[in-house]
């Protein structure tokens, strides 16, 4: 089955930390996004990347990096920058600009 | 700038009765496009219809209806015979046309579907 896989489900991490988040896509979709949610929040976008080795910052990029080595995989990494990084953090994909976006199971950050 | 507006916060449906939940944006693009998605609380937002500005009728899927008013700008879900696993947050979102046509989300809207 064709899917958006992101791990781990809960995360912890001690605060100074950077961490590493997965996203992976087995659709051959071109675009991929990574999105924050915070309680009674909606959507915010972090980065975004239309094609492999592209990528580009979202409304709040600050305190995040991304890579786009490969179509299928666009790992997120939470830097020490990010003043507040505990949040529910969304990856999704689509086969490009306009179509909708398909959405994996969120990973669940926490800052100790 | 677009905006997506979602004024419940909160609504309560008796199971198998329809419920409306709203959506109004802003936009100056004559081209945009929105979407509903639904979040249950497992967390992952699952895509439930579509609607383009220039599309002359209002969008379908199964139970799930949009009423779409260009004019007054609103983009209502409508969800008829609504069921207990219909209880979840549903986001309403817009799709630009600029480069990457980026999607906005609104704050969301719990639906609660009572037995």
């Amino acid at each position: 089955d064709g899917g958006i896989t992101q791990s781990p489900k809960y995360l912890f991490r001690k605060e100074g930390q950077n961490v590493t988040l997965s996203c992976e896509q087995n659709l051959n979709h071109d675009a991929m996004y990574w999105y924050r949610q915070d309680p009674g929040q909606g959507l915010r976008l972090i980065y975004y990347s239309q094609i492999v080795n592209d990528f580009q910052k979202g409304d709040i990029a600050e305190g995040y990096s991304v890579s786009r080595e490969k179509k299928e995989s666009f790992p997120l990494t939470v830097t020490s920058a990010q003043k507040n990084p505990t949040a529910f953090y969304l990856c999704a994909s689509s086969r490009g600009r306009g179509n909708e976006q398909f959405f994996g199971p969120g990973t669940r950050l926490t800052v100790l | 700038a677009q905006k997506i507006t979602q004024t419940q916060p909160g609504m309560f449906v008796q199971e198998k009765e329809a419920v409306t939940l709203d959506c109004t944006y802003d936009t100056s693009d004559p081209s945009y496009g929105l979407f509903w998605y639904k979040q249950p609380s497992s967390g992952e937002m699952i895509f439930l219809i579509y609607q383009g500005s220039y599309d002359q009728q209002n969008a379908t899927e199964g139970r799930y209806s949009l009423n779409f008013q260009k004019a007054r700008k609103s983009a209502n879900l409508v969800i008829s015979a609504s069921q207990l696993g219909d209880s979840a947050m549903y986001f309403c979102a817009m799709r630009d046309t600029g480069g990457y046509q980026k999607v906005t989300f609104g704050t969301g809207t719990k639906l609660q579907v009572i037995p």
